[in-house]
């Protein structure tokens, strides 16, 4: 099973700051083929990133992702009140064929 | 614009079964994989497997192979999810979410709004 870690847990940050989050996988994740989804408390999750870089239709440019291998991470250049949220990471091609992240809250600072 | 509606919440008994619906509309139901995602009450996600319409493909995790079962009704664009032999760590909410063409991932573009079940004495 490829085991994805996110870090930190919970990171505090502000409106208009820049937030980086972490995704490591116990192996490499073939083809990049590895997404990124924010959820909202009491919503389903939203797709942001996938192929480790390309954004979903309807995302904003201050979202963005890069990566490859076994180190991956979503980067929010400004953000904005309604980015605070939990975010996940999720790869393809394992066994189990999904496994998702533990996630990370960005919470309000 | 693709839409995946799901039906409402259950509550169930433990060692009942729950059949949970997700209709599909505004896209392509037979060629995309449905999905079916968990997530327990304050946890993370977990994918239990997904089925192609159009080959009447199914896979399961390990987790829940025997008990679960993935169908599809093509005339309806509805996929279904049933789980058998609740427990109360069953309780959560169950998503379907839209994946590949022809192809199980390689992600999960559109998601249903989550049907909460519920699993207690």
């Amino acid at each position: 099973e490829i085991v994805l870690t996110q870090s930190p847990g919970t990171l505090s940050l502000s409106p208009g700051e820049r937030a980086t989050l972490s995704c490591r996988a116990s192996q490499t994740i073939s083809n990049s083929y590895l997404a990124w989804y924010q959820q909202k408390p009491g919503q389903a999750p939203r797709l942001l990133i996938y192929g480790a870089s390309r954004r979903a239709t309807g995302i904003p440019d201050r979202f963005s992702g890069r990566g490859s291998g076994t180190d991956f991470s979503l980067s929010i250049s400004r953000l904005e009140p309604e980015d605070f949220a939990v975010y996940y990471c999720q790869q393809y091609g394992g066994s189990p064929m999904f496994t998702f992240g533990q996630g990370t809250k960005l919470e309000i600072k | 614009q693709v839409q995946l509606e799901q039906s409402g919440p259950e509550v169930k008994k433990p060692g009942s079964s729950v059949k949970v619906s997700c209709k599909s509309s505004g896209g392509t139901f037979n060629t995309h994989a449905i999905n079916w995602v968990r997530q327990a009450p304050g946890q993370g996600l977990e994918w239990m497997g997904g089925i192609i319409p159009i080959f009447d493909a199914t896979n399961y995790t390990q987790k829940f192979r025997g008990r679960v079962t993935f169908t599809a009704d093509k005339s309806t664009d509805t996929a279904y999810l049933e789980l058998t032999s609740l427990t109360s760590e069953d309780t959560a909410i169950y998503y379907c979410a839209r994946g590949g063409g022809y192809s199980y991932g390689p992600d999960f573009d559109y998601w249903g709004q989550g049907t909460l079940v519920t699993v207690s004495s």
